[in-house]
């Protein structure tokens, strides 16, 4: 079993839609969370980064972490065509190597 | 900004070539990584470095090998490329753990 399970998708989603992205992870030691946007031929870029338990909030973007599920999730409101794109969770414990997701890909109709 | 400057974007390469994938951070990074990313699999450890002149083996280090002459700058060498190793390599640095800044990445075939 991974250490972390990302859901595979692809997501394709009208324009306006909320998007929902969820991870599962196995490691209690894990406490901090991230989300990553890849563009297509692009390096992945930080969109989220919150640490234990919890929700953050950034624009139409919100992330929320359950650690006694080991289930993070990241929410898309009013998703734009802009938001197509591969995201990926990753996870660490306290000074450590971080652990990735698959990768889910998102696509928004226009 | 942090930026992670990857040399190459793409690469094609024959079966046992020794190829080099340079990567240069500008912020002063302690830690370096590579990873290599694969449909399905995600991004997958190779090496990192947490200084000048020292090195780790990440989680498939077989086959590669990692060179940190200077702190800004962390290459890794395919000794003898295989069609197995064509793929996307990401280069990314961090201060500390988390979270890491990466480069635009480097496709390499080998054919």
């Amino acid at each position: 079993q991974k250490e972390v399970e990302q859901d595979p998708g692809p997501l394709s989603v009208p324009e306006g839609a909320i998007v929902s992205l969820n991870c599962t992870y196995s490691n209690s030691a894990f406490q901090y969370f991230m989300w990553y946007r890849q563009y297509s031929r692009k390096g992945p870029e930080l969109l989220m980064y919150t640490y234990s338990s919890g929700n953050k909030e950034d624009g139409r973007f919100t992330a929320q972490v359950d650690k006694s599920s080991k289930y993070i999730s990241l929410f898309i409101r009013d998703s734009q065509p802009s938001d197509s794109a591969t995201y990926l969770c990753a996870m660490s414990a306290k000074e450590d190597k971080l652990s990735f997701g698959a990768g889910t890909t998102v696509t928004v109709r226009a | 900004d942090v930026k992670v400057t990857q040399s190459s974007r793409y690469l094609v390469k024959r079966t046992g070539e020794k190829v080099f994938l340079e990567c240069v951070q500008d912020m002063d990074h302690e830690n370096m990584f590579w990873y290599r990313q694969d449909p399905g699999l995600g991004l997958r450890l190779i090496y990192f470095s947490y200084d000048v002149k020292m090195k780790e083996k990440g989680d498939i280090p077989e086959g590669y090998s990692v060179s940190r002459e200077k702190k800004e700058r962390f290459s890794l060498i395919l000794e003898s490329a295989s069609t197995n190793q064509t793929s996307m390599y990401l280069c990314a640095s961090v201060r500390g753990f988390s979270p890491l800044h990466f480069g635009n990445g480097t496709r390499l075939t080998v054919t």
